[in-house]
This record gives structure tokens, C-alpha cells and sequence, in this order.
């Protein structure tokens, strides 16, 4: 099972753009990386997934280099209301699958 | 995306209690459902995973017998958390996997439990 390691935390300022860099060094071949925001008192909610390269949607966008032992979420243009943690997972499908663990999870403040 | 509705969202009851929580797939199926606690400014922790039709499996740590877990339907698993105690007193989330290759999880709102 492959272990994530976040920074703990990062201040940015409404209307940056904030990029978040998750370490998953034994990602397995069949691995996906998948983000999640965390509100207070909240279940996580999904964000982004990718497996190679760059995924983009709505919201955000995923950087993914070629070894896939890294990722990056990048946030555009972020606003007070992205304040959360952001917690970072890889896995693996299947029958049952392996067991999701969370890491620490970075705490992202945006400052007005 | 796929919805996870998971009840009661708070619940208080006196040590000794039982209390049950329930997490439901409302679009989807789920062969197999999650349960994380999480505790103030911590990371979630998985208890356990709920298959559909057979015994969960249980974290290292966690008690079986206090954290019963049932997994009747391919949408219902529900924790039943028997004779609570303070040290119990916890936020819980539930989570669903869909049954595609990448294994994205789609999570509950959770239950924060207090026990007085």
C-alpha cells in the first residue's frame, strides 16, 4: 500500500493559485491518485483523479510526471471558501481492493 | 457523482448506550463500504471495510466486538457502536467505492457521536 506524505500546511491568498505536491514514492503500477477536500465536521469530498500525465476538470487540476511519484492538485484563482484540508490517496481497484488509508493531509488557509 | 447518505448526522446518548449509525449508497452499488473515525485537527483513520454478504474486516486496534459492523445490501452498511463510553465520542464518516477500476470513493457527511 503506498504511503502519501503532504506538507502540513500552506497559507495563500484569495486569488492565487495554490499547487499542493503529494510524495507517493512506492506507487504501484495500478495505482490511481485521487484528492479529497475535507471541510470541518464534514465527510471528504472528491476532487480530482488521475493516473499519468495532467487531468483537468472544474475545479482544479492534476499534475502527474512520468515516474508517478509525485503528484500535484493545482487550485486556480483560489477563494476564502477553499480553506480546507486536502488529503491525497492512492489506490488500487479491484474485487475488494486494497485498504484506503489517509495521510496527514495538508491544511490550505486563504487569506483575504 | 454518486451520493452517500449516511444517519443520524449527530447523535448524544449516555455512556452505556448503544447507538447505531447508517451509511447508504443511493445511486449506486457498493459491494464494499469503509468506516474511518476521525478525532479534532486529525487525519481520518480507518476502522474497518464492510463486504457486502460477509464478516468485516477490522483494523489492527479496533474492537469487533464494541464497533459491530453490518453489511446486509449492496446500498446499507450500518456501525453500531455498543456500550458507549466517553473515549468513544468521535466524528465518523463512511465511505462507498463504485465499482470502476480507479476505486473513487465517495464519502457520507458523518456523525459526530457524543457520549456523555
Amino acid at each position: 500500500l503506498a504511503k502519501t506524505t503532504q506538507p502540513i500546511s500552506m497559507d495563500s491568498y484569495e486569488g492565487q493559485e495554490v499547487n499542493i505536491t503529494c510524495s507517493h514514492n512506492n506507487i504501484a503500477t495500478n495505482d490511481y491518485i485521487t484528492w479529497y477536500q475535507q471541510f470541518p465536521s464534514q465527510g471528504p469530498r472528491f476532487i480530482i483523479q488521475g493516473y499519468k500525465t495532467k487531468v483537468t476538470n472544474e475545479v482544479a487540476s492534476l499534475f502527474i510526471p512520468a515516474d508517478r511519484k509525485s503528484s500535484t492538485l493545482s487550485l486556480p484563482r483560489v477563494s476564502l471558501s477553499d480553506t480546507a484540508v486536502y488529503y491525497c490517496l492512492v489506490a488500487t481497484g479491484g474485487e475488494y481492493g486494497n485498504k484506503l488509508v489517509f495521510g496527514a493531509g495538508t491544511i490550505l488557509r486563504v487569506k483575504s | 457523482g454518486a451520493v452517500v447518505s449516511q444517519h443520524p448526522s449527530r447523535v448524544i446518548c449516555k455512556s452505556g448506550t448503544s447507538v447505531k449509525i447508517e451509511c447508504r449508497s443511493l445511486d449506486f452499488q457498493a459491494t464494499t463500504m469503509f468506516w474511518y473515525r476521525q478525532f479534532p485537527k486529525q487525519s481520518l483513520m480507518l476502522m474497518a471495510t464492510s463486504n457486502e454478504g460477509s464478516k468485516a474486516t477490522y483494523e489492527q486496534g479496533v474492537e469487533k466486538d464494541k464497533f459491530l459492523i453490518n453489511h446486509a445490501s449492496l446500498t446499507l452498511s450500518t456501525l453500531t457502536v455498543t456500550s458507549a463510553h466517553p473515549e468513544d465520542s468521535s466524528f465518523y464518516i463512511c465511505s462507498a467505492r463504485d465499482r470502476s477500476p480507479s476505486e473513487k470513493l465517495f464519502f457520507g457527511s458523518g456523525t459526530q457521536l457524543s457520549v456523555l
